[in-house]
């Protein structure tokens, strides 16, 4: 069983909908949670970084984390064509394992007209 | 652009032959970190550096070494490859191994192809 597990897709939604994206872990040590977007023949680039349970918010985007339940979950609001991409859960410890990130395989988004 | 510079974009070349991947951090960043990402497996840890001294290792075959040089740069060699080494090799940077605070800055990759 791998450590972060996700959805590889594709998701297809209508322009404007909204968009939830989501991982589960099972290592309980995972204190840090982040979310990456990559673009097609791109390295990921990061759009958002939290620590603690509970929600963060940035423009369009919310980032959830219930740690309780070893869930993690991105929220993109009116989405559009240029969101479409594959998104990429990663989390790490908060000490130890070389500060090394885990990747979930990542989710492909696809925003249409 | 990211400020991560990684060369070559693309690479092919045959079973058994060795490569070089070569990565230039980001200005200031002291960390470097490799990854290989293929269809099945998504986003694999392979090795981490700081500051020229191996740092982490992740799942990082035998044939596979890296290095940091004083000029921060590091170089990933990969040798005797075979056909399922063929991958998206990226290069990834941070100021310090417990910065995390914006992530990793990850380059454009290269692509590996061994036919």
């Amino acid at each position: 069983q791998k450590e972060v597990e996700q959805d590889p897709g594709p998701l297809s939604v209508p322009e404007g909908a909204i968009v939830s994206l989501n991982c589960t872990y099972s290592n309980s040590a995972f204190q840090y949670f982040m979310w990456y977007r990559q673009y097609s023949r791109k390295g990921p680039e990061l759009l958002m970084y939290t620590y603690s349970s509970g929600n963060k918010e940035d423009g369009r985007f919310t980032a959830q984390v219930d740690k309780s339940s070893k869930y993690i979950s991105l929220f993109i609001r009116d989405s559009q064509p240029s969101d479409s991409a594959t998104y990429l859960c990663a989390m790490r410890r908060f000490t130890g394992g070389g500060n090394k990130l885990t990747f979930g395989t990542g989710t492909q988004l696809k925003v249409e007209l | 652009d990211s400020g991560v510079t990684q060369t070559p974009k693309h690479l092919i070349t045959a079973t058994g032959q060795r490569v070089t991947l070569r990565c230039s951090p980001r200005s200031g960043d002291l960390s470097v970190y490799w990854y290989q990402q293929s269809l099945d497996q998504g986003l694999q840890f392979l090795i981490q550096y700081y500051n020229g001294e191996e740092r982490a290792k992740g799942n990082i075959l035998e044939r596979f070494s890296a290095q940091q040089f004083p000029d921060l740069h590091s170089e990933l060699n990969l040798s005797s490859l075979e056909l399922g080494d063929s991958a998206l090799y990226f290069c990834a940077s941070s100021a310090t191994p417990g910065d995390l605070s914006y992530g990793y800055t990850f380059g454009s990759g290269t692509r590996l192809t061994v036919v």
